[in-house]
């Protein structure tokens, strides 16, 4: 079955403790990229990946880092999470002549920052 | 400074008619809108895009109509029916990087 995976679903964790939200995609896609949401505030993109070893930033990168070493994962790492960081975090993926069309999200991580 | 305004946080429609669902957009290089569709506890799915080039894409139900001149779009459901209740994003990207820029989602709420 064709799908982004995240994990883990859902992680309660505290200020400064170095945490890594992995995210994996079966389809061969070229584009991945990572967002979160917020009450009031939408989806914001954090970054994103075109290919293997080539990473951008989004609207909201601060606090935040990401590689790309393999082209099926793209992790999203928080060296020192802080509560403002509490979201739900989305990662996506698409093929790269459709990076802007048809996004394939995973199902979401829901990250609590104590 | 958001880029992408959904200034309708929620909609409540009946079943069988219309729901319109409006986006503005101030960024004069965006070139490619997109909608997205999210239930609760899901991933955003992918519902209907449209590029700049155009003014009208019709997927079924769905009708995307683009105003560049008033930098304005809006998604047409009809008819709408109780399994479209979701929250709907609205995005837009341009230039010359892949950046998608969203806006803040409107809750469509379809009544039996």
């Amino acid at each position: 079955e064709a799908q982004v995976t995240q994990n883990p679903r859902y992680l309660i964790t505290v200020t400064g403790k170095k945490l890594t939200v992995t995210c994996s995609q079966n389809m061969n896609h070229e584009y991945m990229s990572w967002y979160r949401q917020d009450p009031g505030l939408g989806l914001r993109q954090i970054y994103y990946s075109m290919n293997v070893e080539v990473t951008d930033k989004g609207d909201v990168p601060e606090g935040y880092k990401v590689s790309r070493k393999e082209k099926r994962n793209f992790p999203l790492i928080l060296e020192s999470p802080s509560p403002n960081q509490t979201s739900l975090y989305f990662c996506a993926s698409s093929p790269f002549s459709l990076a802007l069309n048809e996004q394939f999200f995973g199902p979401g991580t829901r990250l609590t920052v104590l | 400074d958001q880029q992408v305004k959904q200034n309708s946080p929620s909609l409540s429609v009946q079943e069988g008619r219309i729901s319109i669902l409006n986006c503005d957009y101030t960024n004069s290089m965006f070139d490619y809108f997109l909608w997205y569709k999210k239930y609760p506890a899901e991933g955003p799915t992918f519902l209907i895009s449209i590029s700049s080039i155009k003014d009208k894409n019709e997927d079924g139900r769905f009708t995307v109509f683009l105003n560049k001149s008033a930098k304005h779009l809006s998604l047409h459901i009809v008819p709408s029916q109780p399994g479209d209740s979701a929250v709907y994003f609205c995005a837009a990207s341009g230039g010359s990087n892949y950046k998608l820029t969203f806006g803040k989602g409107t809750l469509l709420t379809v009544n039996p």
